[in-house]
């Protein structure tokens, strides 16, 4: 059974600061992870996409990744309040368009 | 550009009524996904396809929930009788091949079995 583990939250950051939130993922061969936020109320969008080991950086939002660990990153920087919302992540196992599993989510809130 | 289209976007039935959930997914796309997504459980795959063909329904609760795909611009979740502990937002999502797993969530359909 493959899983993805977030904690779910919530997690309060003051605006500004860097808001980190962490993922692990059960299955060893997983190869492409992602970063979805998802707003109340709302489908869940893309953020990040990672499928090699290290960092990649997208404006604001850098996503780390290391396979070792089997572990997932994101990184917010200068937190706003608009951030504020459930972020997903999720993985998959094999090249080619296998479906996605989900983590359940952490809960951020940006207090300004 | 016209996203994943779901309806209806809400539906408040009664328990024992058939329900249809419905989907467009992007044009182009090659693969779609039902998704339900609760509280307790997350968002978990039911059922998904590819050029039309059910490749995984090993998520479908029961005998209860069918889905089809009659043509690459269509979907269908049913629902048959429906149960209060249906009640969940279901998600139709695609994506195609060279996407790099990436899919695309419709707006979703907020389901209420009384």
């Amino acid at each position: 059974q493959k899983e993805v583990e977030q904690n779910s939250g919530p997690l309060s950051v003051p605006e500004g600061a860097i808001a980190s939130l962490n993922c692990t993922y059960s299955d060893r061969v997983s190869q492409s992870f992602f970063w979805y936020r998802q707003y109340s109320g709302k489908s869940p969008e893309l953020i990040m996409s990672i499928y090699s080991n290290g960092d990649k950086e997208d404006g604001r939002f850098t996503a780390q990744l290391n396979k070792a660990s089997q572990y997932v990153s994101l990184l917010i920087r200068d937190s706003q309040p608009s951030d504020s919302a459930t972020y997903l992540c999720a993985v998959n196992s094999h090249s080619g368009n296998t479906p996605l599993v989900f983590g359940k989510g952490t809960r951020l809130s940006v207090i300004a | 550009d016209a996203g994943v289209i779901q309806s209806p976007r809400h539906e408040v039935t009664e328990m024992g009524q058939e329900v249809t959930l419905r989907c467009k997914p992007i044009s182009g796309h090659d693969y779609l996904f039902w998704y339900r997504q609760t509280m307790m459980r997350g968002l978990e795959l039911l059922i998904y396809f590819n050029n039309n063909v059910p490749i995984d329904d090993s998520g479908m609760p029961e005998d209860r929930f069918s889905a089809k795909m009659p043509n690459a611009s269509f979907s269908t979740l049913k629902i048959q009788p429906s149960e209060p502990r249906d009640s969940a937002v279901y998600f139709c999502a695609s994506s195609f091949m060279g996407s790099g797993n990436t899919i695309y969530f419709g707006e979703g359909s907020w389901l209420t079995v009384v």
